[in-house]
């Protein structure tokens, strides 16, 4: 049961426009979700987070909306730059002393220059 | 502040053997996580540890357990390695209280023959 799914494997995009990475979920437990970048044998790297008592967080060039009642997030990358090309997942967690984290499958991103 | 820390990075084991991990969680930090990636299921979640306990506990076969030290190092083992458990093993650390973001480790590639 995959509780956090990504559907798109593979999105390209070209340097300097919009990234779009989605991100669906089931479990209406999760009030905690975040995005990792992750290159390949390399750890993945925190990018942004979003608690549920938002819609909205913006870090720089990345933005991560999530809409509740449709259980989406998407995280937006503007203008994207080459160095963005990695796999991107999801993760969401269940607070109240919960630490796992349910991570999607990821997309890989590809920049083209 | 240093990073998540992970000893080793590579290790090539045989099947029944068995394998310890270390981790160091960032200064600070009393939570710390254990995930398996692998090509068919992803990232997922092993166990968590906060302050010497295992507070958390993902479906993962007793063959692999835990354990924390009061300096919040965390060491992770396996034992009677199947060739199914070569994987990337990532460690992360968060606080465990508060702000629930995870901060991985680079991973150790273990490769079982």
């Amino acid at each position: 049961d995959q509780q956090v799914k990504q559907n798109s494997p593979s999105l390209s995009v070209q340097e300097g426009r919009i990234s779009i990475l989605n991100c669906d979920y089931t479990n209406s437990m999760f009030d905690y979700f975040l995005w990792y970048k992750k290159y390949p044998a390399e750890g993945p790297t925190f990018l942004i987070s979003i608690s549920s008592i938002k819609d909205k967080n913006e870090d720089g060039r990345f933005t991560v909306f999530l809409n509740k009642s449709a259980k989406h997030l998407s995280l937006h990358i503007v203008p994207s730059q080459p160095g963005d090309s990695a796999v991107y997942f999801c993760a969401a967690s269940a607070l109240k002393g919960n630490e796992k984290l349910t991570f999607g499958t990821g997309t890989r991103l590809t920049i083209i220059p | 502040k240093a990073g998540v820390t992970q000893t080793p990075r590579y290790l090539i084991k045989t099947r029944g053997q068995q394998v310890t991990l270390s981790c160091s969680p960032i200064s600070g930090h009393r939570s710390v996580s254990w995930y398996q990636q692998t090509p068919g299921q992803g990232l997922q979640f092993l166990f968590e540890y906060f302050s010497e306990t295992q507070r958390n506990k993902g479906n993962f076969p007793g063959r692999f357990s835990g354990r924390q030290f009061s300096n919040s190092r965390s060491e992770m083992n396996v034992s009677t390695l199947e060739l199914g458990d070569s994987a990337l093993y990532l460690c992360a650390s968060s606080s465990g209280q508060g702000d629930y973001t995870q901060y991985f480790g680079p991973g150790t590639r273990l490769t079982v023959l």
